[in-house]
């Protein structure tokens, strides 16, 4: 078990630049979300998606922000144009199909830096 | 929206005491999850609860909740410096992982 893989680890780039985080899901699990962590605010959920279908995008902070899932082993998160207050640690996560309450498996997270 | 609340914030303590952390929802919850994330590291999946007034342990750990499934702890007996992190719970008052809302966590720091 491979886990949820996240790339890059860490990203440091200028306010105004694009920036894309990557996340690859445990196969066979068919849901995917998108996690802010802060000190200020924990850990918010931005976006959810079910079966590649985006289910709940009602956490993403505002029109820069994007997220797209284009099969179910890859899903990408944009930001365009970043700011440092999108300076935080991004998770990806994914649960299993088959139970109401699955577990969130979380990737190790991308820890962005926006000057 | 659903809120979920944990107290402490942060909590210090010397090793080999015993330490408890409280969670909150503003709405009855249909389960609870609970979560350790290592300093640096992520959160990891710790245990789930489904039943009202439900209690499991994990070793030294001791999780509840509540009778009317809006609140939860953490207990943990004789601490050890391998339990430093922060502990999550996560709460769902719907049918799926889409209404998972997490507290703010409880930091544990452990004095040697």
């Amino acid at each position: 078990d491979a886990g949820v893989i996240q790339s890059p680890r860490h990203e440091v780039t200028e306010m105004g630049q694009e920036v894309t985080l990557r996340c690859k899901p445990i196969s066979g699990h068919n849901s995917l979300f998108w996690y802010r962590q802060t000190m200020m605010r924990g850990l918010e959920l931005l976006i959810y998606f079910n079966n590649n279908v985006p289910i709940d995008d009602s956490g993403m902070p505002e029109d820069r922000f994007s997220a797209k899932m284009p099969n179910a082993s890859f899903s990408t998160l944009k930001i365009q144009p970043s700011e440092p207050r999108d300076s935080a640690v991004y998770f990806c996560a994914s649960s299993p199909p088959g139970h109401p309450y699955s577990p969130l498996h979380f990737g190790n997270g991308t820890r962005l830096t926006v000057t | 929206g659903q809120q979920v609340m944990q107290i402490p914030q942060y909590q210090h303590v010397q090793e080999g005491e015993d330490f408890t952390t409280y969670c909150n929802s503003s709405t009855t919850l249909s389960n609870i999850q609970w979560y350790k994330q290592r300093p640096g590291g992520h959160p990891v999946f710790l245990i789930q609860l489904v039943k009202s007034g439900e209690v499991k342990k994990q070793k030294r750990l001791t999780f509840q909740f509540g009778e009317a499934k809006k609140n939860s702890s953490l207990h943990i007996t004789a601490t050890q410096t391998t339990d430093v992190g922060t502990y999550f719970c996560a709460g769902e008052s719907g049918g799926g992982a889409d209404g998972l809302t997490f507290g703010k966590g409880t930091h544990l720091i452990i004095q040697p």
